[in-house]
């Protein structure tokens, strides 16, 4: 059965500290792995993954895909208020999207 | 843990034919349906918001009368997409909201309007 599995489910943080964001997947006919950004109804991109190894950085974010092992981590660097939100991975075949459950993340000031 | 299953995964139709997508939570209610449209470069655009048993609220700049939105019961909510044209042809991916679960998103439907 095809899971996603994310954790920790949620996290609180100060302000300034670095923040790593696991989620591990099991997904037939897996192509990338996308994760995503929501803070209100609509999810915001952040980065696709399709390739092992290889770091995507966006300013204080970035994130690496190990599809040997099946899993993907997101890292946020000193972390903003404007950083809390509920982060989503989501393994995507081509055909299908699996969305996590998400991390909650809570960045206090 | 909750999911939403949606219907179909993928469908091709004819321009000016319409398409209907299901999407139905399991094992819980969901009384706040939100569909959304997938853009290049993977943003998810969101399209409209239903309650169950009341009218959808479409976001701006999406046309009511082309995208149906019907939220009939708590566990089931249906898009469908009228006379639809090639340039329609997308991912569309709906998800549930439940006090407890929060937002729990379906597997997504690709239509190729051909």
């Amino acid at each position: 059965e095809d899971k996603v599995v994310q954790s920790p489910l949620s996290l609180v943080v100060h302000e300034g500290d670095t923040v790593t964001l696991n989620c591990s997947y099991e997904v037939t006919n897996f192509r990338s792995l996308l994760w995503y950004k929501q803070e209100k109804k609509a999810p915001t991109f952040l980065f696709m993954l399709t390739s092992s190894g290889i770091e995507k950085k966006s300013g204080r974010l970035s994130s690496i895909l190990d599809k040997k092992e099946l899993f993907s981590i997101l890292n946020i660097t000193a972390t903003q208020t404007g950083d809390s939100a509920v982060y989503l991975c989501v393994p995507f075949t081509g055909n299908q999207f699996y969305f996590g459950t998400g991390t909650s993340l809570t960045v206090i000031p | 843990g909750a999911v939403v299953s949606q219907h179909p995964s993928w469908v091709i139709c004819k321009s000016g034919t319409s398409v209907k997508i299901e999407c139905r939570s399991l094992d819980f209610q969901a009384t706040t349906m939100f569909w959304y449209r997938q853009f290049p470069k993977q943003s998810l655009m969101l399209m409209a918001t239903s309650n169950e048993g009341s009218k959808a609220t479409y976001e701006q700049g999406v046309e009511k009368d082309k995208f149906l939105i019907n939220h009939a019961s708590l566990t089931l909510s249906t898009l469908t997409v009228t006379s639809a044209h090639p340039e329609d042809s997308s991912f569309y991916i709906c998800s549930a909201r439940d006090r407890i679960y929060g937002y729990t998103f379906g597997s997504g439907t690709r239509l190729t309007v051909v």
